[in-house]
């Protein structure tokens, strides 16, 4: 079975600082990872993907981050963060040869970017 | 284009009643699937399909049932509604089962069961 973990509920940080949003995963195989923002009252949108080669990837509105086979990590980071970036983020997987090729979520982690 | 759009946005039933969620996309994905989000929980599956015709369970498809008749659309069923039903429901859509392409969601039912 799939799983992700996301270890923080709520990360504060203040606006202009860099912040890191974390997550682990556990998947049988190579793992396909997504980053994901949801804004209050909508949809997801998706962020940024690892698929294969760069560790570090690089995806919308400034947003970055490093997958690390040996830690099965894949933290979302941002150098200098804006207000405007507080929202519930979601972290999540799918093994490249997963049979139902389903798509697992994290808990998701509210980011608050403070003035 | 409209991408993937859900409707209701906003539902209140009794316990024991029916209705059905609609989602409908118009990108010509063949791979559409449907997610509750509970708080601390983040997005669960409940069924998704992978083309006209066929469809399959998620992690939790107790109490809800999906036919998928044609590409486009993708109802979500409640036979017999209960407060544990009482959640945000998500659709989305994606090219293909395989495709690494993220998937596109919808903004969302939210449902309260009382």
């Amino acid at each position: 079975a799939q799983s992700v973990a996301q270890p923080e509920d709520q990360v504060n940080v203040a606006e202009g600082n860099p912040l890191t949003v974390k997550c682990t995963y556990s998947v049988s195989g190579n793992p396909y990872l997504f980053w994901y923002v949801q804004y209050p009252n909508r949809g997801l949108q998706f962020l940024l993907k690892y698929i294969t080669g760069d560790n570090l990837v690089k995806g919308s509105y400034g947003f970055e981050a490093e997958f690390n086979k040996s830690q099965t990590s894949f933290h979302l980071k941002k150098p200098s963060a804006l207000v405007s970036d507080s929202a519930l983020y979601f972290c999540a997987v799918r093994a490249v040869n997963n049979a139902g090729n389903m798509l697992t979520f994290g808990g998701g982690t509210r980011l608050m970017v403070k003035p | 284009n409209a991408g993937v759009t859900q409707t209701p946005k906003f539902q209140v039933l009794k316990t024991g009643q029916s209705m059905t969620l609609q989602c409908a996309q118009d990108m010509n994905h063949e791979y559409m699937s449907w997610y509750r989000q509970d708080p601390g929980m983040g997005l669960r599956l409940i069924h998704y399909s992978v083309g006209a015709g066929i469809t399959d369970q998620g992690e939790v498809p107790n109490g809800y049932n999906v036919s998928r008749s044609t590409t486009e659309d993708f109802p979500l069923r409640l036979l017999s509604a209960a407060p544990s039903q009482t959640s945000v429901y998500f659709c989305a859509s994606r090219i293909d089962r395989t495709s690494n392409q993220p998937q596109h969601f919808g903004d969302g039912t939210r449902l309260s069961i009382l």
